[in-house]
């Protein structure tokens, strides 16, 4: 069965300091990709990055950086120059290509506290 | 401008009392979701929609219903709501693998 880990609940990291969030998976799929999403306190989900299992470089955008290790099933998000905007809920969520239902089986989430 | 719409965004209704969230998005999608979120269990996935008339079972599929008559529009339905139900919803919808745009989310609560 598919499975998002996301083991750290809360972080702190000081503003302008990079942070990473740590996210494993599980699946047998050859064929799979990988999301992260910010929740802000207002609740909306805000697309940050995605990840395609067959590419051959890791995934940018912007201060967002996705640290894709297949061998290891992990799929860091890096976020460089913490802003004070950042604090938020991240989520990592995974797709399987191939499913006609283009479920995201989503992690637990890991609140991020930016400090000034 | 690319957006997925819902409505209502906040919610408080009697258990029992019918109701009904709409969904609708301005991008041609074929592929739309629900998706409810609890805390400490992300989001799990209701019901999904490949196509008008197409739907099928998500994971968390117990006490809703879905219809897809039209290609944007997707709404959720509540019968007889529950206080279990009481959790936050968000409408997802999907051209390709790559992408997931949701809506705003729906904060239901069922007294």
């Amino acid at each position: 069965a598919q499975k998002i880990t996301q083991t750290q609940p809360g972080m702190f990291v000081q503003e302008k300091e990079a942070v990473t969030l740590d996210c494993t998976y599980d699946t047998s799929d050859p064929s799979y990709g990988l999301f992260w999403y910010k929740q802000p306190s207002s609740g909306e989900m805000i697309f940050l990055i995605y990840q395609g299992s067959y590419d051959q470089q890791n995934a940018t955008e912007g201060r967002y950086s996705l640290n894709f290790q297949k061998a290891r099933k992990s799929a860091n998000l890096v976020i460089s120059a913490s802003q004070l905007g950042d604090s938020a809920m991240y989520f990592c969520a995974m797709i399987r290509v191939w499913d006609s239902s283009y479920k995201l089986i989503f992690g637990s989430g890991t609140r991020l506290l930016v400090r000034p | 401008e690319a957006q997925v719409t819902q409505n209502p965004r906040y919610l408080i209704t009697v258990t029992g009392k019918k109701l009904t969230v709409t969904c609708s998005q301005n991008m041609n999608h074929e592929y739309m979701s629900w998706y409810r979120q609890d805390p400490g269990l992300g989001l799990r996935q209701i019901y999904y929609s490949m196509n008008v008339e197409v739907t099928d079972k998500g994971d968390v599929p117990e006490g809703y219903k879905v219809s897809r008559k039209e290609k944007r529009n997707f709404p959720l339905i509540l019968e007889s709501p529950s206080p279990n139900q009481t959790s936050l919803y968000f409408c997802a919808s999907s051209g390709r693998v790559s992408e997931a745009f949701f809506g705003q989310g729906t904060r239901l609560t069922v007294v």
